[in-house]
């Protein structure tokens, strides 16, 4: 089966720097997303990584290690709007029939 | 270009009653998602479509939910009867055939089902 860990709860100060972890156990890997949900919102897509390293995309960075099956999120310069929940997912398969099994999710309280 | 559309938003049903949630997704895109999103839990798959045809429905309680896209478009999903484990998000999801390196999924603001 397929399994994907997160911490529940992560809270930083606004302009701070945070980490979300993700550690995953799938078969048939392919790349690694994060997405962004915010309360009774729709997930948004934040970043992928199909290759190890780090991928930046403004404020946000995702790294991958595909030898530990493990990623992070690392958010910087953060703000109020960024109090959300964050999910990794797997994408298993890669050509058209790939599917996305998502983690349990951290959700980030930025206080002032 | 218009997002995901799903309709109702909310929803509220005795238990052993029936609903029905309806998705439309992005123009073109063959790949069509339903997933399952309980309070304070990650999306859980239920049921993928490429086009008009299943191509995984694995983790579908198919004695009580069902679901359909009979032309390759818009999607129907059934829960019947509901229980009140039933109580969610039914999240609708879409990308196009053709896979863009990423794997993007692009969500509806989700169906959320009060099961009493």
């Amino acid at each position: 089966g397929q399994s994907l860990e997160q911490p529940s709860e992560v809270t930083a100060v606004e302009g701070a720097i945070v980490q979300i972890n993700c550690t995953y156990q799938t078969s048939g890997f392919y790349g690694l997303s994060w997405y962004q949900q915010h309360d009774g919102g729709a997930p948004t897509f934040l970043s992928y990584n199909a290759l190890d390293g780090l991928e930046e995309t403004g404020r946000f960075s995702s790294f991958l290690s595909r030898s530990d099956s493990y990623g992070y999120l690392l958010l910087q310069e953060l703000q109020m709007k960024d109090s959300a929940s964050y999910f990794c997912a797997v994408t298993l398969g890669g050509g058209a029939t790939n599917k996305l099994i998502f983690g349990t999710g951290t959700l980030l309280a930025v206080q002032p | 270009e218009a997002g995901v559309a799903q309709s109702p938003r909310y929803k509220i049903i005795e238990k052993r009653q029936s609903v029905a949630f309806w998705c439309n997704p992005i123009s073109g895109h063959a790949t069509l998602y339903w997933y399952q999103q309980i309070l304070g839990q990650g999306p859980k798959l239920l049921i993928q479509f490429q086009n008009n045809g299943v191509v995984d429905d694995s983790q579908l309680p198919k004695d009580r939910f069902s679901a359909e896209r009979l032309k390759g478009v818009d999607s129907t999903l059934k829960i019947q009867p509901a229980k009140l484990e039933d109580s969610a998000v039914y999240l609708c999801a879409s990308r196009p055939l053709t896979f863009s390196g990423t794997g993007e999924l692009f969500f509806g603001e989700g169906s959320r089902l009060t099961v009493l």
